[in-house]
């Protein structure tokens, strides 16, 4: 199954500055996603990213507030800009798992994920 | 419209006691895959479960089964002879394949298993 690589995996930031987070993957995908997890909360999902194309947002979050990156199908990079201290949360990217042969999918592998607090 | 429900906010448990998590589910689709993830205090989500809409049967692991039920849109988790490394958050997740397969989670249980 896939491996992701997060980083950074915390950072504190000053309230009005940028934060890009990075996913590498060890095999190709085909979509990443992007996921917020606000203080005690569940995941929600920020964007849908596929190489080649504009990342799919969901309601609630806009491009200039989380430009995405996908240069290839092993990378991708989420942008927290104009950051706020609501935009302290868990940012974690993910990818769909597959065997070797990807004809059966292990389901949806996470990376470590990115503790961001905004003062 | 999707959606997931997890009821139970926190259970508390004393270690070796079996506990079942409830999770209830929405959809409209025909074809989709319910998850089980685990959240530990270090914060990474650990896959446990992945089941397609088209197999009922339950499924066993070690200490965890899990009981997927159609016809109530229930999947629910249960821990046999809990451990205090079972302590964690736990995510009940669906995707329906006509959706991006993107991933809808649900609020979460809060599992503490004490010594």
């Amino acid at each position: 199954s896939a491996v992701i690589s997060q980083k950074p995996s915390r950072d504190i930031c000053q309230r009005g500055t940028s934060l890009t987070i990075q996913c590498q993957v060890d095999s190709q995908v085909t979509m990443m996603f992007w996921y917020r997890q606000q203080p005690g909360q569940s995941l929600t999902l920020i964007a849908t990213a596929n190489q080649g194309s504009e990342a799919t947002y969901e309601s609630g979050f806009v491009i200039d507030k989380f430009p995405i990156s996908r240069p290839n199908l092993t990378f991708s990079t989420l942008t927290v800009s104009n950051m706020s201290p609501e935009d302290s949360s868990i940012y974690l990217c993910s990818v769909e798992a597959w065997d070797r042969f990807a004809t059966n999918s292990y389901g949806y592998t996470f990376g470590s994920g990115t503790r961001l607090t905004v003062v | 419209a999707q959606k997931v429900t997890q009821a139970q906010t926190e259970i508390s448990v004393v270690e070796k006691e079996d506990v079942t998590l409830d999770c209830v589910y929405e959809t409209r689709d025909t074809t989709y895959y319910l998850f089980w993830y685990k959240q530990p205090p270090s914060g990474e989500l650990v896959f446990l479960i992945r089941r397609n809409s088209f197999d009922e049967q339950n499924e066993i692991s070690g200490r965890y089964s899990w009981n997927f039920q159609k016809s109530t849109s229930s999947f629910n988790f249960t821990i046999t002879a809990s451990q205090v490394v079972d302590s964690a958050v736990y995510f009940c997740a669906l995707s329906e394949a006509g959706n991006t397969d993107k991933l809808i989670f649900g609020t979460g249980t809060r599992l503490q298993v004490f010594p």
